[in-house]
């Protein structure tokens, strides 16, 4: 089993709104993670959770907050969003973050901010 | 840094033809995997076949195939008996098996199978 789930799967917010993306995988991963995709465009990389701790930012804004309260959930906190975030949110998970191993990813959270 | 470069946006295939999709990288490593990822227009991404460097053997999985070339750097994709279900955006993505966990992707091909 390989599989990744994301809710809510779409989610329409106001740029005051506060609203959270989860995550949840069952395959024993130790490394989660959160991307960023726009239309025909390839995955871009926010953030890497490894062991339960934040291992890599990619230098984003602050209005995305992650959180990982365990090693089988993820969180991604939304506050204050512009309309340019509007995008498919990716999570996954691979067996661990340091190395090559096969990343398995969500289906996706669509985000519309209004 | 690594770099991916598909240099195909768009490919288009007959339903049962064969179709080649291009990959080349870019890495100072010796020890990487190499993945082809499909993405319908469900948005989900789905892992097609996946390719360790230090294995010279081709990866094969039912209908898809990839042609592994280390020194040159390539790494194509081979769709044998192309299905309606195959049409999707295919991303080649490489991740270091030494530095941090980053992945870097290609732009991606979107391939169009025609009945």
């Amino acid at each position: 089993d390989t599989e990744v789930t994301q809710t809510p799967k779409h989610l329409v917010m106001g740029m005051t709104n506060k609203k959270s993306l989860k995550c949840e995988q069952h395959m024993g991963h130790r490394a989660m993670y959160w991307y960023k995709q726009k239309a025909k465009k390839p995955p871009e990389l926010m953030f890497v959770y490894s062991y339960e701790k934040l291992s890599i930012n990619e230098s984003v804004p602050s209005r995305f907050s992650p959180e990982c309260p365990n090693s089988s959930l993820l969180n991604l906190h939304l506050h204050a969003l512009q309309p340019e975030d509007s995008a498919l949110y990716l999570c996954a998970s691979s067996q661990r973050g340091e190395t090559g191993r096969t990343i398995y990813f969500g289906e996706g959270s669509w985000l519309t901010v209004v | 840094a690594q770099t991916v470069t598909q240099s195909q946006p768009e490919m288009s295939v007959q339903e049962a033809e064969t179709v080649t999709l291009s990959c080349t990288y870019d890495t100072s490593e010796s020890d990487y995997y190499l993945f082809w990822y499909k993405q319908p227009p469900s948005r989900q991404m789905i892992l097609v076949i996946r390719q360790e460097a230090y294995k010279q053997q081709n990866a094969t999985e039912n209908r898809f195939s990839v042609n592994f070339q280390k020194a040159a750097k390539s790494f194509s994709l081979k769709i044998s008996d192309s299905q309606l279900g195959d049409a999707a955006m295919y991303f080649c993505a490489y991740r270091s098996n030494t530095n941090a966990g980053k992945s870097t992707f290609g732009d991606g091909t979107t391939l169009t199978v025609k009945p």
